[in-house]
């Protein structure tokens, strides 16, 4: 079946320095992949998304590559700042699969001044 | 604009009650997907819905659970004889149409349900 893998957190950063959240996916056909963000007490909020290999998906300074030879849709950004202090979900969802989205366990991000 | 609403927010329940979980989609919305959220794991799919049908509950445990989404009102699922494993985060979200590569899935603030 579907699954995806984040890497474990949380991950505490300096405001200014380079984000980086692995997450690799293992699917039978070709997912879409996404990447959503959760504040403190908020839903899921879509933070970008990618439809087919090569695609990059960006927002609010964040970037993922949709790499097909490397199973992965890693999060970047170049300089975070404190408000992007959050839990980040790595999900896919495939082609015919009923609509549903798979997720990982999510990423805790702390940016401190 | 609203988004997706769920209440309640919050409910406890002692063992052996029921839960009634609600979601209003967003305006214009006829899709209704649940998900659960454990401690410390990821969102899980449990059911998706649209009006008057239930089309994928793969995800839905074989008893005491069961979803809704009627003609008019909110979508409910609906958790009978409630145990402490059944304490979670449930996640409501909508779409328009039901296909991600055009229609994003929003996601309402979720109902924390806790079984004392």
């Amino acid at each position: 079946g579907n699954s995806v893998t984040q890497m474990e957190g949380p991950v505490t950063l300096s405001e200014e320095a380079f984000l980086t959240i692995n997450c690799t996916y293992t699917a039978t056909g070709y997912p879409s992949l996404f990447w959503y963000v959760q504040y403190p007490g908020e839903g899921l909020q879509l933070l970008l998304k990618a439809t087919k290999a090569d695609d990059k998906g960006s927002n609010k300074g964040f970037e993922a590559t949709y790499r097909k030879e490397t199973t992965s849709f890693h999060l970047e950004k170049g300089s975070v700042q404190v408000s992007d202090s959050a839990v980040y979900f790595c999900a896919l969802s495939e082609m015919g699969g009923g609509n549903k989205l798979t997720f990982g366990t999510g990423t805790q991000l702390k940016v401190e001044l | 604009n609203a988004g997706v609403m769920q209440n309640p927010r919050h409910l406890v329940r002692r063992r052996g009650q029921e839960a009634r979980l609600r979601c209003s989609p967003m305006k214009g919305h006829s899709h209704v997907y649940w998900y659960r959220q454990l401690p410390e794991e990821g969102l899980k799919f449990m059911v998706y819905l649209q009006k008057e049908n239930i089309i994928d509950e793969s995800g839905m445990p074989k008893e005491r659970f069961s979803a809704e989404f009627p003609k008019e009102g909110p979508s409910i699922l609906r958790i009978q004889q409630v145990v402490r494993g059944d304490s979670a985060a449930y996640f409501c979200a909508s779409s328009r149409n039901g296909r991600l590569e055009q229609e994003t899935q929003y996601f309402g603030p979720g109902t924390r349900l806790l079984v004392l």
